[in-house]
């Protein structure tokens, strides 16, 4: 079966300080990846996507950046966090990449408090 | 502008009764319309994804309705149970698996 995971789980962080989030996906092959920002009270916003390794689509223009240096392995950076940063951090994946309707499995999130 | 709208933004109900929640959206092409269940501090879970041509499906308690005319959707639960308290999101995709637009949820309380 499939799995998703993410780290740290929670992290608190100073402004201007760089940022490193991991996802890994296991029990499956060239998943969509995706990443997701979710601040309190508010719907998700989706940040990047990745079709496959190396292809990183951004939907929100920011200070945050991805990678996918592997097949099941993607990476939220920054090299300055900012205040507005803060949020709850999601990833996700969905197989068959370039498919149509099918589900989204989130991991289980990221806290982040920029300080 | 795609967007997803819902109600109630909360609501409060006892153990074991029924409720309804809300989604309406203005979002073109439309290719499916999903809810998902978040609780506290974890990551959504799907509930229901259905199409354009799909009026309702069920999931256990839940049951999701969908007008694709009037461009609604509803989230009916029945004979609700404490781990029922969560927010329900409602997502509709714009014919792309990468354009979802996320409704900001119904949080949900179920008191004993």
């Amino acid at each position: 079966s499939q799995t998703i995971h993410q780290w740290p789980a929670t992290l608190v962080q100073p402004v201007g300080s760089p940022l490193s989030l991991e996802c890994t996906v296991e029990g499956t092959s060239n998943p969509n990846l995706y990443w997701y920002r979710q601040a309190a009270g508010r719907g998700l916003q989706l940040l990047f996507y990745s079709v496959g390794i190396g292809q990183i689509s951004s939907e929100v223009p920011q200070n945050l950046s991805a990678s996918r240096p592997q097949d099941r392995q993607f990476i939220l950076s920054s090299k300055k966090l900012l205040l507005s940063d803060s949020g709850f951090y999601l990833c996700a994946w969905t197989g068959l990449a370039g498919a149509v309707s099918y589900e989204q499995y989130f991991g289980p999130g990221t806290r982040l408090t920029v300080t | 502008k795609n967007q997803v709208e819902q109600s109630p933004q909360s609501l409060i109900i006892l153990e074991g009764k029924n409720c309804t929640l809300q989604c309406n959206y203005t979002v073109s092409p439309f290719s499916n319309l999903r809810w998902y269940k978040q609780d506290t501090g974890r990551g959504p879970v799907s509930l229901t994804i259905m199409t354009f041509s799909e009026n309702t499906k069920s999931n256990g308690r839940y049951t999701a309705t969908l007008d694709a005319d009037t461009k609604q959707s509803s989230l009916h639960i029945t004979a609700s149970q404490l781990s029922d308290s969560a927010s329900y999101i409602c997502v509709v995709s714009a014919n792309s698996n990468y354009q979802l637009i996320w409704g900001a949820g119904t949080k949900l309380i179920i008191k004993p």
